[in-house]
């Protein structure tokens, strides 16, 4: 299994644009779950899925965040409009039902 | 609430030494896993051993063992005969809720194997 797949490795981009991260979670897992890391923050749980569903999203920062899981293979978290306070590494991770399993994250830089 | 607390920010050993890197946290559950993760300057979070709280017998993963002391909460990590490799961030987490997998990380521990 090639593990959890996220794209892109590195975004760079301007104040107030659109930002789509994209993630491919281990195939038979039922459970994803979107993580931020800031050095000042450590990882926060963004939100958190159940076969497809959005279980809490209780962590989500504010309205601008936004994300789905159509399929059980794909998930995308989005920001509109970014700020530069949301630049920070994002995991996507999934779970059989005991321990997550990461990706290699997305470092997004708003600039 | 479920915490993760790990007390030491950074660690630093020679290779070849045996190293233990602490965490307590607190939970109102009976049942519940604890993780280890290792995050290596490549930013990976990988896990490296997991221990099932009904279990008393310590989790071991080749140079990788836990010290799991439930009622005291808490769940330290041995890295014996450490190398190089072994240079990175160590996050512990515990499920949030029992059930659920939404992970509380602890602060981590930066560490660092010397030659």
């Amino acid at each position: 299994d090639a593990g959890v797949i996220q794209s892109p490795r590195h975004e760079v981009t301007e104040m107030g644009q659109e930002v789509t991260l994209r993630c491919k979670p281990i195939s038979g897992h039922n459970s994803l779950f979107w993580y931020r890391q800031t050095m000042m923050r450590g990882l926060e749980l963004l939100i958190y899925f159940n076969n497809n569903v959005p279980i809490d999203d209780s962590g989500m920062p504010e309205d601008r965040f936004s994300a789905k899981m159509p399929n059980a293979s794909f998930s995308t978290l989005k920001i509109q409009p970014s700020e530069p306070r949301d630049s920070a590494v994002y995991f996507c991770a999934s779970s059989p039902g005991f321990g997550a399993f990461f990706g290699q994250g997305t470092r997004l830089t708003v600039v | 609430a479920q915490t993760v607390t790990q007390s030491q920010p950074e660690m630093s050993v020679q290779e070849a030494e045996t190293v233990t890197l602490s965490c307590t946290y607190d939970t109102s559950e009976s049942n519940y896993y604890l993780f280890w993760y290792k995050q290596p300057p490549s930013r990976q979070m990988i896990l490296v051993i997991r221990q099932e709280a009904y279990k008393q017998q310590n989790a071991t993963e080749n140079r990788f063992s836990v010290n799991f002391q439930k009622a005291a909460k808490s769940f330290s990590l041995k890295i014996s005969d450490s190398q190089l490799g072994d240079t990175a961030m160590y996050f512990c987490a515990l499920p949030r809720v029992q059930g659920a997998q939404k992970l509380v990380f602890g602060q981590g521990t930066r560490l660092t194997i010397n030659p």
